[in-house]
């Protein structure tokens, strides 16, 4: 177990609808980062936050936004998805430096 | 921009060394990272370099060449369970500590 907790594990859903993933950074850990990682893509940065502030955005599509709350967990909402959504998201968390700590990721299965 | 280059695949024998290499040409540098990937899982840190030279870590080295935008991770003493992707990763300069990520390179290690 890293310390970083992401859910759902697994999430099918149909083209067109909205979802939301959800990471709780290790205790301590104020920077939350969310990747997409396409099929035998790397990994692609989205976003960055700060203890609750936006810090770096990446290539994140307009459909797609996140947020951090007071408790610094962090949520990533994908909305209008299409087939091309389908991904690992993995969310990562770090004090004030690298390395990066990686959950498990959310595997989203768009249909 | 970044640009960080990796070989998209190796092999290699159980129980030889293998040399994965990484090149990279960022707007700015402040550090490398070498991770590990097994398939549907998280990334893993290995190393971290951010000065020249060679840090060792039980079977596992990295190297960094800044003048020359170059790294290598070198494996000892390969075992199967090293069979994995093996993702490099730059850190950015400025406000932000996002790690931008190369495609990764897939290890496989054979009998």
């Amino acid at each position: 177990d890293s310390g970083v907790t992401q859910t759902p594990k697994h999430l099918i859903t149909a083209t067109g609808q909205r979802v939301t993933l959800r990471c709780s950074p290790r205790s301590g850990d104020l920077s939350v980062y969310w990747y997409q990682q396409s099929l035998d893509q790397g990994l692609q940065f989205l976003i960055q936050y700060y203890n609750g502030e936006e810090r770096a955005k990446g290539n994140i599509l307009e459909r797609f936004s996140a947020q951090q709350f007071p408790d610094l967990h962090s949520e990533l909402n994908l909305s209008s998805l299409e087939l091309g959504d389908s991904a690992l998201y993995f969310c990562a968390s770090s004090a004030d430096l690298p390395p990066y700590t990686f959950g498990s990721g959310t595997r989203l299965t768009v249909v | 921009g970044q640009n960080i280059d990796q070989p998209t695949e190796m092999t290699a024998t159980e129980g030889a060394i293998v040399q994965i290499n990484c090149t990279y040409q960022t707007s700015g540098f402040n550090g490398l990272f070498w991770y590990q990937q097994h398939a549907g899982e998280a990334p893993t840190f290995l190393s971290y370099n951010v000065l020249d030279g060679l840090e060792e870590k039980g079977r596992f080295s990295s190297f960094l060449s800044r003048s020359k935008g170059y790294s290598y991770l070198l494996l000892k003493e390969l075992q199967m369970k090293d069979s994995a992707s093996y993702l490099c990763a730059v850190r950015d300069w400025g406000n932000t500590d996002k790690l931008i990520f190369g495609t990764g390179t897939r290890l496989q290690v054979f009998p």
